[in-house]
């Protein structure tokens, strides 16, 4: 199986600040089926990137993803509160589908 | 609105089995697959199985593979997933979520349901 492994664990850092999260993949990603998705504190997953490099549905354009292969990286340019939760990525490429395991995004 | 809606928290004994229902509203059901997540007590997200919802068509996690099985009843727009021979690692929130058929990323997903085993 692809093992996803998310840097850095913690992430801390001010509204308004760029983030920059990696996932990077143990093999290569079939066909960049990679996604990403936020959480927040007793809430379900939301769906924030998908294919490496597309937007979800309702999802600001201050969301980004980018890579391919092995490497990829969220890219959020400017913070906003309702930004801090902890970020996952998701392999779909190859079964069985993996999870890294998470960047939390907290607020300095 | 698009909602999927689970059902409620359970308590179960190592040993027994469960069974969590997911009921969809807002779009065809039979237009996407139904997959479960399950996520333990301070843990990330772990991947159990997806269902087809038109054709029942499964994949299971190898992990799981004999003591979990994902049903669905286009009748009533729901699905159910069903594990058995609880074991007190099995304690987790179990989150049904939807993805486009073909396409195995997650754009709607359940509150989730706590399921805890313990003696």
């Amino acid at each position: 199986e692809i093992v996803l492994t998310q840097s850095p664990g913690t992430l801390s850092l001010s509204p308004g600040e760029r983030a920059t999260l990696s996932c990077r993949a143990s093999q290569s990603v079939s066909s960049n089926s990679l996604a990403w998705y936020h959480q927040k504190p007793g809430q379900a997953p939301r769906l924030l990137i998908y294919g490496a490099s597309s937007r979800a549905t309702g999802i600001p354009d201050r969301f980004s993803g980018s890579g391919s292969g092995t490497d990829f990286t969220l890219t959020i340019s400017r913070l906003e509160p309702g930004d801090f939760a902890v970020y996952y990525c998701q392999q779909y490429g190859s079964s069985p589908i993996t999870f890294g395991q998470g960047t939390r995004l907290e607020i300095k | 609105q698009i909602h999927l809606v689970q059902s409620g928290a359970e308590v179960k004994k190592p040993g027994a089995s469960v069974k969590v229902s997911c009921k969809a509203s807002g779009y065809t059901f039979t237009n996407y697959d139904i997959t479960w997540v399950r996520q333990a007590p301070g843990q990330g997200l772990e991947w159990m199985g997806w269902i087809s919802a038109y054709s029942g068509d499964t994949n299971y996690a190898p992990k799981l593979q004999g003591r979990v099985t994902l049903t669905t009843d286009a009748s009533t727009n729901s699905a159910y997933m069903e594990l058995r021979s609880l074991r007190s690692d099995d304690t987790a929130v179990y989150s049904c979520a939807r993805n486009p058929r073909g396409h195995w990323y997650f754009d709607l997903w359940g509150r989730g349901t706590l399921v805890t085993v313990s003696s």
